[in-house]
């Protein structure tokens, strides 16, 4: 059972470029989310997916793109990279508590280290 | 402003003593308190989760302590061994949807 699964693991980007972090999970969880981590920071949501067609702004949404198109796999998109954009990305999922939209326990990928010159 | 107050961010103990760290919030109506342990290099796991209508919960070595009155919550590892050593972070369902906020995070450091 493969999980959650993040490419690339590592990347660097020049200012200005865009590319695109992918997120595939196996375990037909409804919700997905992205979170960056930074020094001293903790985790901070970028953007979340409660089921395919369906996504939202977590707290740091700005310079980034989502999009579900299916259960499955949750792709972060940077469209012109910025050097405040260095961190470490992390791609998680889980089912959603019966009857809420709280999440469950959250599975995370082992996460995407981008630096942006 | 900051949903989750975790202290301390680094804590080091010597093997077989004990460690806690405590979170604290602001929203009244979170009802999921989970503990995640990131190891270096990895994603963060679940360790621990405590639901607003329980006070404690053990798993062996590991447990949580809830106060909805005052609005924290503990984590508190016993016995504590070299392979604890990690960052440990507190979360709560604070954010819009039922999203996960977490706190910054403790640096655990188990000395031999």
């Amino acid at each position: 059972n493969a999980g959650v699964t993040q490419t690339p693991k590592f990347q660097v980007l020049k200012t200005g470029q865009s590319m695109t972090l992918q997120c595939a999970q196996d375990m037909n969880h409804e919700y997905m989310s992205w979170y960056r981590q930074d020094p001293g920071m903790g985790l901070r949501l970028i953007h979340y997916s409660v089921g395919a067609g369906i996504t939202d702004q977590g707290e740091v949404p700005n310079g980034y793109n989502v999009s579900r198109s299916t259960t499955e796999d949750f792709p972060l998109r940077l469209l012109s990279a910025a050097p405040s954009q260095t961190s470490v990305y992390f791609c998680a999922s889980s089912f959603l508590q019966s009857g809420t939209t709280n999440t469950g326990e959250l599975f995370f990928g082992e996460g995407s280290r981008l630096t942006v010159l | 402003g900051e949903n989750v107050e975790q202290h301390p961010s680094t804590l080091s103990v010597q093997e077989g003593d004990s460690a806690v760290i405590k979170c604290t919030y602001s929203d009244s109506a979170s009802n999921y308190f989970p503990w995640y342990k990131q190891e270096l290099g990895k994603g963060p796991q679940l360790i621990i989760d405590i639901r607003s209508n329980v006070g404690e919960k053990k798993d062996q070595r590991i447990a949580v302590t809830l106060n909805k009155t005052a609005k924290h919550f503990s984590l508190h590892i016993t016995e504590t061994q070299p392979e604890d050593s990690a960052v440990y972070f507190c979360a709560e369902t604070g954010g819009s949807q039922g999203n996960l906020i977490f706190g910054k995070g403790t640096k655990l450091s188990v000395k031999p």
